[in-house]
């Protein structure tokens, strides 16, 4: 139990696009999901929080604007990067948790397998 | 923002040498865990650690949490070639809820 999945697994867009990435809890409801960024060679940062039915939270120089985040339901959070540029290429990584009884313990993040972007 | 340094960052070494890998934090965790990632994939746990001092083993992977729960160690007996990979530790802190931390990572490869 507790799969995450993510789509695309990879994207190739022009510079001025927007795209949108999915996130997915599978065989669990997920009230909290967690987007990350992780370029090459680096380790993950979190971009922001995402809650079911509410609005995301952004971490400090992450802009929301340009990271739009929505917790539509228990199961999908999608992150669109609006207006891409070549310097948002990166590895977009997710995560779920459950809530406290069940599969995970301590607030397990169960991460996605990642979506990497490439801007031309 | 909490910062977690790993070291060493890179780390190459033979079949069968072991290995220790240290993460370390100015701030107390409430709890830490280690994940391993390979090129293109997410994170995978590998262990989650909470009380001071507290020492876990998984096959030939030994963790220890410090007893003033701010630094923690992944040691590899007998590291093999499927060992390869990042290794990163991350944390959490009274306050932040579940919000994850990552440290900066260790990169292990072994060579036959």
């Amino acid at each position: 139990g507790a799969v995450v999945s993510q789509h695309p697994s990879w994207v190739i867009c022009k510079s001025g696009t927007s795209v949108k990435i999915e996130c997915r809890s599978l065989d669990f409801q997920a009230t909290t999901m967690f987007w990350y960024r992780q370029f090459p060679k680096q380790s993950l940062m979190l971009m922001a929080t995402s809650n079911e039915g509410s609005k995301a939270t952004y971490e400090q120089g992450v802009e929301k604007d340009k990271f739009l985040i929505n917790h539509a339901s228990l199961t999908l959070s999608t992150l669109t990067v609006t207006s891409a540029h070549p310097e948002d290429s990166s590895f977009y990584i997710c995560s779920a948790i459950q809530p406290r009884g069940g599969v995970g313990r301590n607030n397990e993040q169960f991460f996605g397998p990642g979506t990497r972007l490439t801007v031309l | 923002t909490q910062l977690l340094e790993q070291s060493p960052q890179f780390l190459s070494i033979q079949e069968g040498e072991n290995l220790t890998v240290y993460c370390n934090s100015s701030s107390v965790f409430s709890s830490l865990q280690w994940y391993r990632q390979e090129p293109g994939e997410g994170p995978v746990l590998l262990v989650t650690v909470v009380t001071g001092g507290e020492v876990k083993k998984l096959k030939r992977l030994t963790f220890q949490f410090g007893d003033a729960r701010k630094d923690s160690s992944l040691h590899i007996t007998a590291a093999q070639p499927g060992d390869t990979g990042l290794y990163l530790c991350a944390g959490t802190w009274n306050g932040t809820a579940s919000k994850l931390t990552f440290g900066t990572g260790t990169r292990l490869q072994v060579t036959l």
